[in-house]
């Protein structure tokens, strides 16, 4: 059963550093979303993206987060000059179909296994 | 914007007993109602979903109830397992908001 994959498994950085984490989604998704969850914490919404843009996102997805697709596979995040408070465990999703606000047809998302991000 | 909550927070029932988590929302727009569950250090996995147009769905030992009048929805786990044991967290999707979550701990 295809996967939502995720590298690296667990990234260590010095504060202020950029660092970019990475997912590959299901092959034939079209609509990609990244969720953080500090330890101990509920899922939180960051972005959705979907024909190459940002379709909706979270206050706390300010200017330091950007997104990307570099190629037909790969869905990235980066953090351009990364705090203590974000250290936490970054999931990906994916779903065939889109996740919109306000009553659209839903379609499963399907979680990666997470990327930790420790700041230190 | 759209608010979530569970009940309980913390769960815990002895092995072969029945489970009952309560989530509810405010959006009343909301017609997609999935439950994850998550294990220590994994992702969160879809167990069960119902959408707007059914009051009850069932899985084996997992069933969700919805009552989209009082805008809450349920998780049911009947013989329970040790396996069992780990976060459930419901969601709105729709909105992008997820519940705060309740351990379930099932206790041999």
């Amino acid at each position: 059963e295809p996967e939502v994959t995720q590298t690296p498994s667990h990234q260590v950085t010095q504060m202020g550093q950029e660092v970019i984490l990475r997912c590959v989604p299901i092959s034939n998704h079209l609509y990609f979303y990244w969720y953080r969850q500090i330890l101990g914490q509920k899922v939180e919404f960051l972005v959705s993206f979907y024909n190459n843009e940002i379709s909706e996102k979270s206050e706390i997805f300010d200017d330091q987060f950007s997104v990307e697709r570099p190629d037909g596979s790969n869905f990235t995040l980066k953090i351009r000059s990364t705090k203590l408070e974000d250290s936490a465990m970054y999931f990906c999703a994916s779903s065939v179909l889109g996740l919109t606000r306000g009553g659209d047809p839903y379609n499963e998302q399907f979680f990666g296994p997470g990327t930790r991000l420790t700041v230190l | 914007g759209e608010n979530v909550e569970q009940h309980p927070s913390t769960l815990s029932v002895q092995e072969g007993d029945s489970a009952v988590i309560k989530c509810t929302y405010s959006d009343s727009a909301s017609n997609y109602f999935p439950w994850y569950k998550q294990e220590l250090g994994k992702r969160p996995q879809l167990i069960i979903d119902i959408r707007s147009n059914v009051g009850e769905k069932k899985d084996q030992r997992i069933a969700v109830t919805l009552n989209k009048t009082a805008k809450h929805f349920s998780l049911h786990i009947t013989e329970t397992q040790p396996e069992d044991s780990a976060v459930y967290f419901c969601a709105a999707p729709q909105n992008f908001v997820f519940g705060p979550g309740t351990r379930l701990s099932v206790l041999p």
